[in-house]
């Protein structure tokens, strides 16, 4: 079946310590997001990649970066984890900008 | 600025009742979307409306969009402990959903 996939679903970092969660998809989508969440609250827009193209969103701290090197593949990477950066981490893709977005399970992650 | 009111924002209710959900704004959507969300898991799409007025239906829950495309309400039918979860409406704006923030609903046996 055609799936976003995240892994690890669990981790665990200190704080500081470097920490890059993955997504891949196999819906062969153009566009992937990274979304942040917060106990029960609706996902927080970090960044979107359309194909090679990355669209950072004004006030994701300097902290989050991205890389995509392939359709299939992208990374969340947070240099400097602080406490305030645990949360659930949801990767999402669509066919398009406007198009429908299909959510992996995410990644929870806890800074210790 | 919350785009997207969602309301309410908890429901509590026991197995047999009937609820709904709204999404309101002043914005126009180009599309909107449904999710469910259990605890530890990631947003499940539910379904999408495209045009304005239009009803959709999946087993118990009834999705309609605003003849605007402005707003959007989700009934759910005699509902089950297996409905307990996170909804969140979201709308297409652009390049990005605007998310609503939100209903909890808890549906007790």
């Amino acid at each position: 079946d055609a799936m976003v996939i995240q892994n690890p679903r669990y981790q665990v970092t200190q704080f500081g310590k470097p920490v890059t969660l993955s997504c891949s998809q196999t819906l062969n989508h153009n566009v992937m997001y990274w979304y942040q969440q917060k106990s029960s609250q609706a996902p927080k827009l970090l960044f979107h990649y359309y194909d090679k193209d990355f669209n950072n969103e004004a006030d994701t701290p300097d902290n989050f970066q991205s890389r995509r090197p392939n359709t299939s593949f992208c990374f969340l990477d947070i240099r400097s984890p602080g406490l305030g950066d645990a949360a659930m981490y949801l990767c999402a893709t669509s066919s398009g900008r406007q198009e429908t977005q299909y959510f992996g399970p995410g990644t929870r992650l806890l800074v210790l | 600025t919350q785009l997207l009111e969602q309301s309410p924002q908890f429901l509590s209710i026991q197995e047999g009742e009937n609820l709904t959900v709204y999404c309101n704004s002043s914005s126009v959507f180009s599309s909107l979307q449904w999710y469910r969300q259990e605890p530890g898991e990631g947003p499940v799409l539910l379904v999408t409306v495209v045009t304005g007025g239009e009803v959709k239906k999946l087993k118990r829950l009834t999705f309609q969009f605003g003849d605007a495309r402005k707003d959007s309400s989700l009934h759910i039918t005699a509902a089950q402990p297996g409905d307990t979860g996170l909804y969140l409406c979201a709308g297409a704006r652009g390049n990005k959903l605007v998310f609503g923030a939100g209903t909890i609903l808890r549906v007790k046996s």
